[in-house]
């Protein structure tokens, strides 16, 4: 089955304790990003990445740190997490975008932290 | 970057074919319109999208407007399992390369049984 998968699901944690959230998708995509969703500011886009090795900021990278050294994976690094970083976080997969229009993303089900 | 403006909330009865609106008058000629919902507890989910014409799938229908000023979601018979957050999206800026989604508050459609 096609999809895009997330670990943990649910983490709490300690402000200031470094923490990974793996993000794995198998339908060979060479788009991938991070996002993050908090109350009433919808989704805003933290990394993304076009290919192996390359990677970009979003909108919100402060805090946040990303690698693509494999073309399946994307794991998100937060090396020393704040109370601020407690959000929903979603990782998303697509083809290349090859023309004019947005190729479809396809999402993970989510990461809810809670940063102490 | 293009901006869309959608209705914060809005309550259909179930069986209803319900009307999701956006406006995007800022749209270049070039900007595809992309639907995604968002339903209770999971990630987005693509809907449906068009540039000009109205576009029909199997999930909804897409009614684009000839000035391409705004653009409508159409749900033939809403569900309770459409009771879901719907965003209406324009794309990345083309200089960028990227394939990069710019989410708005999108609008919360609630499913009344």
């Amino acid at each position: 089955e096609a999809q895009v998968t997330q670990n943990p699901r649910y983490l709490i944690t300690v402000t200031g304790k470094k923490l990974t959230v793996t993000c794995s998708q198998n339908m060979n995509h060479e788009y991938m990003s991070w996002y993050r969703q908090d109350p009433g500011l919808g989704l805003r886009q933290i990394y993304y990445s076009m290919n192996v090795e390359v990677t970009d900021k979003g909108d919100v990278p402060e805090g946040y740190k990303v690698s693509r050294k494999e073309k399946r994976n994307f794991p998100l690094i937060l090396e020393s997490p704040s109370p601020n970083q407690t959000s929903l976080y979603f990782c998303a997969s697509s083809p290349r975008r090859t023309s004019g229009r947005l190729e479809t993303q396809y999402f993970g089900p989510g990461t809810r932290l809670l940063v102490l | 970057d293009a901006k869309t403006t959608q209705p914060n909330s809005m309550e259909s009865n179930e069986e209803e074919p319900v009307h999701l609106p956006c406006n995007h008058s800022t749209i270049s000629g070039t900007d595809y319109i992309h639907w995604y919902r968002q339903l209770p507890s999971q990630g987005p989910e693509y809907v449906i999208h068009g540039l000009t014409s109205n576009v029909n799938n199997r999930m909804a229908s897409l009614a684009i407007a000839e000035d391409r000023k705004s653009s409508t979601l159409i749900l033939h018979r809403a569900t309770l399992r459409d009771a879901a957050v719907y965003y209406c999206i324009l794309r990345d800026p083309p200089q960028t390369g990227a394939n990069n989604l710019f989410f708005g508050t999108g609008t919360r459609l609630t499913v009344i049984p």
